[in-house]
């Protein structure tokens, strides 16, 4: 079974841009997460998706947002880029988002606000 | 939200066990104990999770207390790519994927 896929791996923008970032979850999740790492504030959760309706949403501003398509996978968008939103960003996904399912997190995509 | 407390570092020895304990003295009867951990340069996996009894599976062991108040998570010999941050996390049932994944220890593994 494949795993979770976030494309791209790399990213560089500069202020003010916006930038779209993808997740494809594993066949049969219908749950999708997304989290910001940096090293000052490590893993933030920003938003999760189940059947294509955000459920849970973290303390981001709006300028940080989702969506989720029929086939579940996901993108998210964050706009007027600011140099504090360099991070990495992590998807993960889940059969059902149950707490009692274990979470499958992607490689990651890096993004570099210059 | 339910927090989690951690030692910041642990250091063992390759072939050795080693215990991670997690406090989380806020914990509601729901709360599902979650451990992940993350290698250097990727995305978190997943380790164990439990909500009442002892759990086991091929990669460690989670002894959770009585009281629920605390959990160590348990890696029986540790070898070098045992070294990772390893992150304890309260998952509420009624909160779905909202993970609060607090600080974590980071486990140093010596030759």
């Amino acid at each position: 079974k494949a795993g979770v896929t976030q494309t791209p791996r790399y990213l560089i923008k500069t202020r003010g841009q916006q930038v779209t970032l993808s997740c494809s979850p594993i066949s049969g999740h219908r749950s999708v997460s997304w989290y910001q790492q940096t090293p000052g504030q490590g893993l933030q959760f920003l938003f999760e998706y189940f059947s294509e309706t955000q459920r849970n949403k973290g303390n981001f501003p709006g300028r940080f947002s989702g969506r989720q398509f029929s086939n579940s996978r996901s993108e998210m968008n964050v706009s007027t880029l600011e140099l504090g939103d360099s991070a990495l960003y992590l998807c993960a996904s889940s059969y059902s988002g149950s707490s009692y399912n274990e979470q499958f997190f992607g490689p990651g995509t890096r993004l570099t606000v210059l | 939200d339910a927090k989690t407390t951690q030692p910041n570092s642990m250091e063992s020895n390759e072939e050795e066990p080693v215990h991670l304990p997690c406090n989380h003295s806020t914990i509601s009867g729901t709360d599902y104990i979650h451990w992940y951990r993350q290698l250097p340069s990727q995305g978190p996996e997943y380790v164990i999770h439990g909500l009442t009894s002892n759990v086991n599976n091929r990669m460690a062991s989670l002894a959770i207390a009585e009281d629920r108040k605390s959990s160590t998570l348990i890696l029986h010999r540790a070898t070098l790519r045992d070294a990772a941050v390893y992150y304890c996390i309260l998952r509420d049932v009624d909160n779905f994927n909202k993970f609060y994944f607090g600080s974590g220890t980071k486990l140093n593994v010596k030759p």
